[in-house]
């Protein structure tokens, strides 16, 4: 594998369920982030990870909670979705936080 | 805070220059350019950093005017593979170590042949 990959490619949850996406790069790379993309808006920063520390939270709810275990990987726990959290998430990875990102294909959410 | 991009959608005929502006509101640190193309992941395109600093690659260009908040996107000779939606992505003074990178709305070209 190389690059930047994301599993489920496409999930759909209830309101209810509890799931988690989950990010790996395989770059070497020091920083993580999550973004959320909806229809006609522009690409949302959720959070980033530097050193698998926190060091940004975009006034995200707390629904959606990310877990960076090592540098390689990141998560978002999700629990309790609404139906507008519908979207592409998209997760990147950067050398240092603040250089070029590199995407992966993201996961298309659904909530029903 | 988010930065406004002009114009929202162009359509070109291959070989015709398109320009792609990104304004904003904020002192700015750095200027990032990504490409997404329908269905795929953003692209890394370029980054300026400095003020009046300019970039490119192959037809592909990119200035940066520190003082009036905004970066340029410069394709010239356009080629069908163009096609897509441009995003500008800016990082406010103070962020810089942070990652924080705020996303402009988007410019969708189409490049006919």
């Amino acid at each position: 594998e190389t690059g930047v990959t994301q599993t489920p490619r496409h999930l759909v949850m209830g309101m209810t369920n509890k799931k988690s996406l989950k990010c790996e790069q395989h770059l070497g790379h020091n920083a993580m982030y999550w973004y959320k993309q909806s229809a006609k808006k522009p690409l949302e920063l959720m959070f980033v990870y530097s050193l698998e520390e926190r060091v940004e939270n975009n006034s995200v709810p707390s629904r959606f909670s990310p877990e960076c275990p090592n540098s390689s990987h990141l998560f978002l726990h999700l629990h309790t979705l609404q139906p507008e959290d519908s979207a592409l998430y998209l997760c990147a990875s950067s050398k240092e936080a603040g250089y070029e990102q590199y995407f992966g294909p993201g996961t298309r959410l659904t909530v029903t | 805070q988010q930065p406004v991009q002009s114009p929202q959608a162009v359509i070109l005929r291959e070989g015709e220059d398109a320009v792609i502006n990104c304004s904003s509101s904020k002192a700015l640190y750095s200027v990032h350019w990504y490409r997404q193309k329908h269905g795929e992941a953003p692209v890394f395109l370029m980054i300026l950093l400095k003020g009046g600093e300019q970039k490119g690659h192959d037809k592909i260009s990119a200035s940066f005017n520190e003082k009036k908040q905004q970066s340029s996107l410069y394709l010239t000779a356009s080629q069908l593979s163009y096609s897509g939606t441009y995003f500008c992505g800016t990082v406010p003074f103070g962020s810089s170590n942070t990652g924080k990178l705020i996303f402009g709305q988007g410019t969708t070209l189409q490049v006919k042949p």
